[in-house]
């Protein structure tokens, strides 16, 4: 089982600000199978990015995800507010069992 | 891409079991290709994978719940259900269900207590 450790735990920003999210896997990840999601309080999780790099359908470019084997990295170039939230980074895929990270809170600095 | 829906009893008693339906509409269960999960996510914690089936009937579970949990397909009326044995406090969270990685439903609040 690939274990997915999120840094930081807690990203302080001001809005404008450049957000660089890491997600390291325990063992390399293959085909890609890696996606962030965007959780805001009291909702269901939303998917920003899957296959390491593509946007979800919707998402604004200025969320872009990136990374191979074992680190991977969701970058936010400029913090707008409704940015300020919890990611999570995920390992997917078909015939193994699937992982979440721990998350990485987004506050408004 | 469809829509999901989580459906089941709000409140479950301790060392019952937890039954959980996902309605798909805009999509059929059957459709190949995909793998149809289940998540959860405690009061203020992180998401936990729970397992998922894929179109082919093969299952895969979360190994800490695997002892416990199933996950089947009704194609008649196209959803897909949830059932977790022996359930205790830690079992109270929110239940997600979800088409891949693309399209989740808003979650249902499942509380374990007597």
């Amino acid at each position: 089982e690939i274990v997915l450790t999120q840094s930081p735990g807690t990203l302080s920003l001001s809005p404008g600000e450049r957000a660089t999210l890491s997600c390291r896997a325990s063992e390399r990840i293959i085909r890609s199978y890696l996606a962030w999601y965007q959780q805001k309080p009291g909702q269901a999780p939303t998917v920003l990015i899957y296959g390491t790099s593509v946007r979800a359908t919707g998402i604004p470019d200025r969320f872009s995800g990136s990374g191979s084997g074992t680190d991977f990295t969701l970058t936010i170039s400029r913090l707008e507010p409704e940015d300020f939230a919890v990611y999570y980074c995920q390992h997917y895929g078909g015939s193994f069992t699937w992982t979440f990270g721990q998350g990485t809170k987004v506050e408004i600095k | 891409q469809g829509q999901l829906r989580e459906s089941g009893p709000a409140l479950v008693q301790p060392s019952q079991t937890l039954s959980l339906t996902c309605g798909v509409s805009g999509g059929s269960v059957s459709s190949g290709g995909h793998t149809w999960n289940w998540i959860r996510q405690p009061p203020g914690k992180g998401l936990e994978w729970i397992g998922y089936i894929q179109d082919t009937g093969s299952t895969y579970y979360n190994p800490s719940l695997k002892s416990r949990v199933s996950i089947s397909v009704d194609r008649s009326t196209n959803h897909f259900s949830l059932s977790l044995t022996s359930v205790t406090a830690a079992d109270s969270a929110v239940y997600y269900c979800a088409k891949g990685v693309l399209v989740w439903g808003k979650g249902t609040t499942v509380i374990v207590s007597s």
